[in-house]
């Protein structure tokens, strides 16, 4: 069954620490693949899009993440972590018709 | 643009109620969703549109439950009877197929529906 894990539920970094949230997902071919921000009272935000080529790819707000197909991983990192990134955060692999399955979400917070 | 617009934010209604929920897509844009959070079952997809025609509902809970997009700019959700445990966040998205690698999502801010 097609599915999308997100294996952490919430995490705490320090401002100014590095940021990785993880993501695996179990499919038949490589979807196309997001990541998506949710800060607090709002809808998602589009951070990052794969299609194919550069397994690295960069987003908005100084994120990025890499596509690692040998572990149906889709990993969203950041070097330097500010105060604003604080909110949940959802991996979002696409397939077809549409459907866009997202993840659990992995809640951030940002220690002063 | 201004975005997808969705309204009202927040509703606060009785047991029984009908209650309406509302969203304008961007311009342009040729799909819409309509999306329901909460804690426990995170994001699911109640139904979405492709120029204005339904294409899968089968998202969507029970009978009580209906959507409607009577033209390119305007959709509703409508919920009759209410009750407390549709009590959630629905958040309305578009997107476009113009250029076709791109599938990602145009989420509005969400109404957040309390059924007492």
């Amino acid at each position: 069954a097609q599915s999308v894990t997100q294996p952490d539920i919430h995490i705490t970094v320090s401002e100014g620490a590095s940021l990785e949230l993880r993501c695996n997902y179990s499919y038949g071919a490589t979807p196309y693949l997001f990541w998506y921000v949710q800060s607090p009272g709002q809808g998602l935000q589009l951070l990052l899009k794969y299609f194919s080529g550069d397994t690295l790819v960069q987003g908005i707000k100084g994120f990025e993440a890499e596509f690692k197909r040998s572990q149906s991983s889709f990993n969203l990192r950041k070097p330097s972590v500010h105060w604003s990134d604080a909110a949940e955060y959802f991996c979002a692999p696409y397939t077809g018709g549409f459907k866009t399955i997202f993840g659990a979400g992995t809640r951030l917070f940002v220690k002063a | 643009d201004a975005g997808v617009i969705q309204s009202p934010r927040h509703e606060v209604t009785e047991m029984g109620q009908e209650v309406t929920l509302r969203c304008k897509p961007i311009s342009g844009h040729d799909y819409l969703f309509w999306y329901r959070q909460t804690m426990m079952r995170g994001l699911e997809l109640l139904i979405y549109f492709n120029n204005n025609v339904p294409i899968d509902d089968s998202g969507m809970p029970e009978d009580r439950f209906s959507a409607k997009m009577p033209n390119a700019s305007f959709s509703t959700l409508k919920i009759q009877p209410s009750e407390p445990r549709d009590s959630a966040v629905y958040f309305c998205a578009s997107s476009s197929e113009k250029d076709r690698s791109y599938y990602g999502y145009t989420f509005g801010s969400g109404t957040r529906l309390t059924v007492v």
